[in-house]
């Protein structure tokens, strides 16, 4: 069964950086983009980035645009979203995503999360 | 960037109630359009793509419809388990964007 595991969430400091990982299992990784999507506490969902299959490219929320990359190693199975320059609104539960194979750009499958708080 | 707008944004209702929530888009969107339910503390579930396809493993209960700017998901006879919050995403061009969401709780 598809399964996503994210990990590297904590806390960071304003201005202060962070990265986030993502492993994947039960399907075949490199065949699939992936989404990263957060949600502030109490709050709605925000999606916050897309990287193609192989990597090739990747596009961002306005919000983040600037700050957060993400990578992808296909032979680790393993997606990254690297967060730089965080401030306090970045605090959120970070979920990565996998692309539906059969919609535009939906997600079918989710993380549990990773937490990540910004404060001083 | 385009926005979705969710109606209502919260509903009471008993089970074996039919439910419908309406999204619509600032601007068109062709039918690329989920719904997503989530429960508290967990990840969201994708219920329908392409605004009218039900994902595998959903039960018929959960119905999509719409194209262009307005959509609706219908619950046809609410069950214990459908309690949640819903969201519907655009994925017709980015940045993808959410509707607020419909939290449905019991009457």
């Amino acid at each position: 069964q598809v399964q996503l595991l994210e990990s590297g969430g904590g806390v960071a400091q304003p201005g202060g950086s962070l990265r986030l990982s993502c492993v994947a299992s039960g399907f075949n990784f490199s065949s699939y983009g992936m989404h990263w999507v957060r949600q502030a506490p109490g709050k709605g969902l925000e999606w916050v980035a897309f990287i193609r299959f192989d990597g090739s490219y990747q596009f961002s929320a306005d919000s983040v645009k600037g700050r957060f990359t993400l990578s992808r190693d296909n032979s680790k199975n393993t997606l990254y979203l690297q967060m730089n320059s965080l401030t306090t609104d970045d605090t959120a539960v970070y979920y990565c995503a996998k692309r539906a194979p059969r919609a535009s750009f939906l997600f079918d499958y989710w993380g549990q999360g990773s937490l990540v708080t910004v404060s001083s | 960037a385009i926005q979705m707008t969710q109606s209502p944004s919260s509903l009471s209702a008993s089970v074996g109630d039919r439910v419908t929530i309406t999204c619509r888009a600032s601007q068109g969107i062709r039918n690329d359009l989920g719904w997503y339910q989530q429960k508290p503390g967990k990840a969201p579930k994708l219920l329908i793509y392409a605004a009218s396809r039900l994902q595998n493993g959903v039960p018929s209960r959960f119905s999509g419809s719409g194209s262009g700017t307005e959509f609706t998901l219908t619950i046809s006879s609410l069950q214990p388990e459908d309690f949640a919050t819903y969201y519907c995403l655009q994925d017709y061009n980015s940045p993808f964007t959410f509707g607020p969401g419909t939290k449905v709780d019991v009457k």
